[in-house]
């Protein structure tokens, strides 16, 4: 198995751009995560999603944020218009159900610059 | 209040000695799991340990065993023998139960920056 691929591995984006990190989870795991971490905040839960469907999202931090997942192998964050402050490693993650291990993904480092 | 405490925010351990990494956490909710995840300086997140609630023994992983002490609400991680590449952070984790059964997001804790000297 691939394990959780994100891409891209970094991005460096002028502040006020459209930025989309992409992930792509195990096959057969139902739950996708979006979470960012940063020295200042700790590893931060923005999203989740189960079978496509998004349960939670009361941490994305604001409108500018947005994800979706269009199918059971591929989801994506957006961030429009992105801000020097959104620059943070963002992870992906997916887990088969609760009581079995979340498996991230390498992480996209983004730079708001 | 924190759901999730690691009060050491640095540790400095010798090569082949057993090593303790302190977690707690704090829940109403009787059905919860905890984890623990190393991320060394490459930044990938890798899973070491889960213990739901509700098991009885305390988890084992190869040189990763995890101390669950329930009524303190204590995770606490040890690893056995140590290794030079033990050296990384590592971070304790949380999801609690959601009606239904379903899987929620995991709530992490500070992280414990580990280090191992030959």
């Amino acid at each position: 198995d691939a394990g959780v691929i994100q891409s891209p591995r970094h991005e460096v984006t002028e502040m006020g751009q459209e930025v989309t990190l992409r992930c792509k989870p195990i096959s057969g795991h139902d739950y996708l995560f979006w979470y960012r971490q940063t020295m200042m905040r700790g590893l931060e839960l923005l999203i989740y999603f189960n079978n496509n469907v998004p349960i939670d999202d009361s941490g994305m931090p604001e409108d500018r944020f947005s994800a979706k997942m269009p199918n059971a192998s591929f989801s994506t964050l957006k961030i429009q218009p992105s801000e020097p402050r959104d620059s943070a490693v963002y992870f992906c993650a997916s887990t088969p159900g609760r009581s079995y291990g979340y498996t991230f993904g390498s992480g996209t480092r983004l730079t708001v610059v | 209040a924190q759901k999730i405490t690691q009060t050491q925010p640095g540790m400095f351990v010798q090569e082949k000695e057993a090593v303790t990494l302190d977690c707690t956490y704090d829940t109403s909710d009787p059905s919860y799991g905890l984890f623990w995840y190393k991320q060394p300086s490459s930044g990938e997140m890798i899973f070491l340990i889960y213990q739901g609630s509700y098991d009885q023994q305390n988890a084992t992983e190869g040189r990763y065993s995890l101390n669950f002490q329930k009524a303190r609400k204590s995770a606490n991680l040890v690893i056995s023998a140590s290794q030079l590449g033990d050296s990384a952070m590592y971070f304790c984790a949380m999801r609690e139960g959601l009606p239904g059964g379903g899987a929620d997001g995991l709530t992490f804790g500070k992280g414990t920056h580990l280090i191992i000297q030959p």
